[in-house]
């Protein structure tokens, strides 16, 4: 396991589209985030898991957003009806349990990045 | 509202010299705070982190401090080379369980 994996690493989708991005975490991390990143700006945070629980939603992910990690391994995010303000890097990032050496450190994907036309 | 600043304006800085990056933050009582590299097109990077009982941190050409009373946190590389230019970023964690981040300060080391 050589860290997290986005897929894919670059989508166009044309507005009003559905679009699905998956993350890979590495695999004994139970927690899982998604951010997002606009240009010149730091990532934004969208949700967070432990392991198959949401457990925290930014207020500002609206109800076209969704997102799931079914079995507490993999993850997926979901933009229905897509708009071009949608278009950004969505990062996903994972950490080990809590009380683990390193338990603070968040380790990133490389990102998706969506441009919607 | 909740704020964490850090210099917009990249920094030009000559190889050999230290860079020292600010971080800013208001309404936080942050229980650590991190600094994360970022390269173009791909995530960001864990470099440090320091608590909030720590005041100075240091990895190789890396050091950071922590002013809770200023709420401030500079983040120096010394002996900068090229393969340090990239974008910063500091992030903290307060209440919760997510990273709050900054919006990153591009560093340019010229040979």
């Amino acid at each position: 396991d050589t860290g997290v994996s986005q897929d894919p690493r670059h989508k166009i989708t044309k507005r009003g589209q559905n679009v699905t991005f998956r993350c890979d975490p590495i695999s004994e991390h139970n927690r899982l985030y998604w951010y997002r990143q606009t240009l010149g700006q730091g990532p934004e945070f969208l949700t967070y898991f432990q392991n198959e629980a949401q457990l925290e939603k930014s207020r500002l992910l609206s109800d076209r957003f969704s997102a799931e990690r079914p079995k507490g391994s993999f993850s997926t995010l979901e933009i229905q009806r897509t708009e071009q303000g949608d278009s950004a890097m969505y990062l996903c990032a994972s950490s080990p349990p809590r009380g683990s050496n390193m338990n603070t450190e968040a380790f990133f994907g490389q990102g998706t990045r969506l441009t919607v036309v | 509202s909740q704020k964490i600043e850090q210099n917009s304006e990249a920094l030009n800085i000559q190889e050999g010299k230290t860079a020292t990056l600010t971080c800013n933050y208001t309404n936080y009582s942050p229980a650590y705070l991190q600094w994360y590299r970022q390269d173009p097109g791909r995530g960001p990077v864990f470099l440090l982190l320091i608590r909030e009982n720590e005041k100075e941190k240091r990895k190789e050409r890396l050091k950071v401090t922590f002013d809770t009373t200023l709420k401030q946190s500079l983040f120096h590389i010394t002996a900068s080379q090229p393969a340090d230019s990239a974008t910063y970023l500091c992030a903290l964690k307060a209440a919760g369980n997510k990273l709050t981040f900054g919006g990153g300060t591009r560093v340019l080391v010229k040979p």
